[in-house]
């Protein structure tokens, strides 16, 4: 099975407000994670990543949070604008770089 | 040069065509991957090479021969595919497996008629 997963399919929000996504993990032995957008008709791109000795990293206008007891990690987009809507990957490098369902973000204006 | 070049953009292939999708990287990654993509699907791994040697085949039909010529270069080839195998394959390239992020091609979108 999956080794990571989000918790919804898709997430509308109004631009300028914050979004959140989330992601399951069931591998307690997982160091690594990633947060990928894929955009419609591009590859995944990279937004930010996180190893399991912190709890959380800031990026610009991105925070990822780490929840190692319950094996949970978020997403967190500050200000969310129309070039924000995409779909988000959580992916973890235990298993090589697997990646969960994603989640996608639409921006409303 | 932080680009990862995929070549076609675009296949429509017969059944009974052998054709090759390629990737290129010259950020001196040592680990290549081939992901499969449908839509609405998060990518698929299907291969990883590490230092041009093949580390993780997913249990992939036979019809999908990778084949890593040099450090740079990553091949797909394609031989007797079926409609279902219609998909978008990325390519992607990190530092060394199981570390780091994984830059990725734009794609490769195949139509099997």
């Amino acid at each position: 099975g999956e080794s990571v997963g989000l918790h919804l399919p898709t997430l509308s929000v109004q631009e300028g407000d914050n979004s959140i996504i989330n992601c399951a993990y069931s591998n307690s032995a997982s160091d690594y994670f990633i947060w990928y957008k894929q955009e419609s008709g591009k590859g995944p791109q990279f937004i930010i990543d996180i190893r399991s000795n912190m709890d959380k990293r800031q990026g610009q206008r991105v925070t990822v949070l780490l929840n190692k007891t319950v094996k949970h990690l978020s997403l967190q987009i500050a200000a969310t604008q129309p070039g924000d809507s995409a779909v988000y990957f959580c992916a973890e490098t235990t298993n090589d770089m697997r990646f969960g369902a994603g989640t996608r973000l639409t921006v409303k204006p | 040069d932080t680009e990862v070049t995929q070549t076609p953009k675009h296949l429509v292939m017969g059944m009974t065509n052998k054709k090759s999708l390629k990737c290129e990287q010259h950020m001196g990654h040592r680990a290549m991957y081939w992901y499969k993509q449908k839509a609405k699907k998060p990518p698929e791994l299907m291969f990883v090479y590490s230092y041009e040697k093949l580390s993780i085949n997913e249990s992939v039909p036979s019809r999908f021969s990778p084949e890593c010529p040099n450090s740079s270069l990553l091949n797909l080839h394609l031989h007797a595919l079926q409609p279902e195998d219609s998909a978008l394959y990325l390519c992607a390239s990190s530092q060394a497996s199981r570390n780091g992020e994984l830059f990725f091609g734009e794609g490769s979108r195949l139509t099997v008629l």
